[in-house]
């Protein structure tokens, strides 16, 4: 059974840092495609960022490009997210999420997640 | 970048009803196009992708149809289970990826 399960959210205040990690099991990791999604409160899906297999292909929304980081850990069965100059609309949760396309980079999430909570306030 | 819009924002159904969500894109994006099923207090689950294909264990009442800019998500007759709010997602400008804002279903 496929399992992510996220930590590191926190009350951060604005302008500064937090690493989020996602622990992976259940299937080949270091064969799929991973990414971040996250949902303000009461909003709906944004999708953050997303890693290739081997991170050869990486991608950002505009809304966190430049201040966001993904990587992996394939030795590790881990994918991780730094967040630098964080604002007050980055709070959010933070979903992990498995792409289906094995060694691929498809876009679709077939395994999701519980979450993990951001909430950037002074 | 790839914009989806989605209508209606909220929906109101009875059990049994046939409901139709649609999913419009700003430009094509062939069969790029999946559709998402989110619980209250509960992640995101697969339902629908490349349009028409369904996901694995997902009931056949869930339908997805459409191609280039436009797309439908139908549900044949609503069970108790289905409340809930529905994203479209496109995956046809990767890396980049982009959800519709969501429809809200909710009971009549």
């Amino acid at each position: 059974e496929v399992q992510l399960v996220e930590s590191g959210g926190g009350l951060v205040q604005p302008g500064r840092s937090l690493r989020l990690s996602c622990a992976a099991s259940g299937f080949t990791f270091d064969e799929y495609a991973m990414h971040w999604v996250r949902q303000a409160p009461g909003k709906g899906l944004e999708w953050v960022s997303g890693i290739n297999w081997n991170s050869g292909t990486i991608g950002y929304a505009d809304s966190v490009k430049g201040r966001f980081t993904v990587s992996r850990d394939n030795a590790k069965n881990s994918l991780y997210l730094q967040m630098n100059s964080l604002r007050a609309e980055d709070t959010a949760l933070y979903y992990c999420a498995k792409d289906w396309h094995i060694y691929g980079y498809g876009g679709t999430f077939d395994n999701w997640g519980q979450g993990t909570l951001v909430t950037v306030s002074s | 970048d790839i914009q989806m819009t989605q209508s209606p924002s909220s929906l109101s159904a009875s059990v049994g009803d046939r409901v139709t969500i649609t999913c419009r894109a700003s430009q094509s994006i062939s069969s790029y196009l999946n559709w998402f099923q989110q619980r209250p207090g509960k992640a995101p689950k697969l339902l629908i992708y490349a349009v028409s294909g369904l996901q694995s264990g997902v009931p056949s009442r869930f339908s997805g149809s459409g191609s280039g800019t436009d797309f439908t998500l139908t549900i044949s007759s609503l069970q108790p289970e289905d409340f809930a709010t529905y994203y479209c997602q496109q995956s046809y400008s990767t890396p980049k990826i982009t959800f519709g804002q969501g429809t809200r279903l909710e009971i009549k």
